[in-house]
């Protein structure tokens, strides 16, 4: 079963810090991995994704993440945080081969001080 | 270019009454998922269809509750008795059917039982 695990339910940074929120996944088959953003009482929004190919994923928003499969790590990163991006954010695994419904973390907060 | 749309955004209702969403996904989509958002976690996954079909249904969905997706356009998802462990965000999201496309959400709808 896939699951996945995000460290650090709060991230707190200041404006023009780098950004790094952690992401590992459990899989049985290769993964597809999504990091999705989420600003208060609205749905989530697609950053960026991993399916094959290129293990650096670049996003919206200066955002970007690595596909590392020895440590089934996934984590975001953006080099300079800015006010605009205190939001929650998701990881999120599915399955290839299976029935590819998609499974989120718990979330991180991520809190940017000026 | 129109999104995933839900309605209604926000829902009160009394304890024992039933209530139900509504969620319109991108016309192309096959694939519709629910899932259920509570406070400071992740979205999880309560159940999702491809077109009219329901696939698969996570155990958290008790038997009060329903989905249904007629001529796989829109989908309903029913509460029957509601009870104050209901209240949450419920979200909507639809992809296309193949395994390395992202679901595309809408905005939810937050339902507090009183």
């Amino acid at each position: 079963a896939q699951s996945v695990t995000q460290l650090g339910s709060h991230v707190s940074v200041s404006e023009g810090a780098l950004v790094l929120l952690r992401c590992n996944y459990s899989s049985s088959v290769p993964p597809y991995l999504f990091w999705y953003v989420q600003y208060p009482n609205q749905g989530l929004q697609l950053l960026l994704k991993y399916t094959t190919g290129a293990t650096l994923v670049k996003g919206i928003n200066g955002f970007e993440a690595e596909f590392k499969k020895s440590e089934t790590s996934f984590h975001l990163t953006k080099p300079s945080a800015h006010m605009s991006d205190a939001a929650e954010y998701f990881c999120a695994v599915s399955e290839a081969g299976g029935s590819y419904i998609p499974t989120f973390g718990r979330g991180t907060s991520l809190i940017v001080h000026p | 270019d129109t999104g995933v749309s839900q309605d209604p955004r926000h829902k009160i209702t009394k304890r024992g009454q039933n209530v139900t969403f509504r969620c319109d996904p991108i016309s192309e989509h096959n694939r519709l998922y629910w899932y259920r958002q509570t406070l400071g976690q992740g979205p999880e996954f309560l159940t999702y269809f491809q077109n009219e079909a329901q696939l698969e249904k996570s155990r958290l969905l008790s038997d009060r509750f329903s989905a249904e997706r007629p001529k796989g356009s829109f989908s309903t998802l029913e509460i029957q008795r509601t009870e104050q462990g209901d209240s949450a965000m419920y979200l909507c999201a639809s992809s296309r059917a193949e395994a390395n496309t992202e679901a595309f959400f809408g905005q939810g709808t937050r339902l507090t039982v009183v």
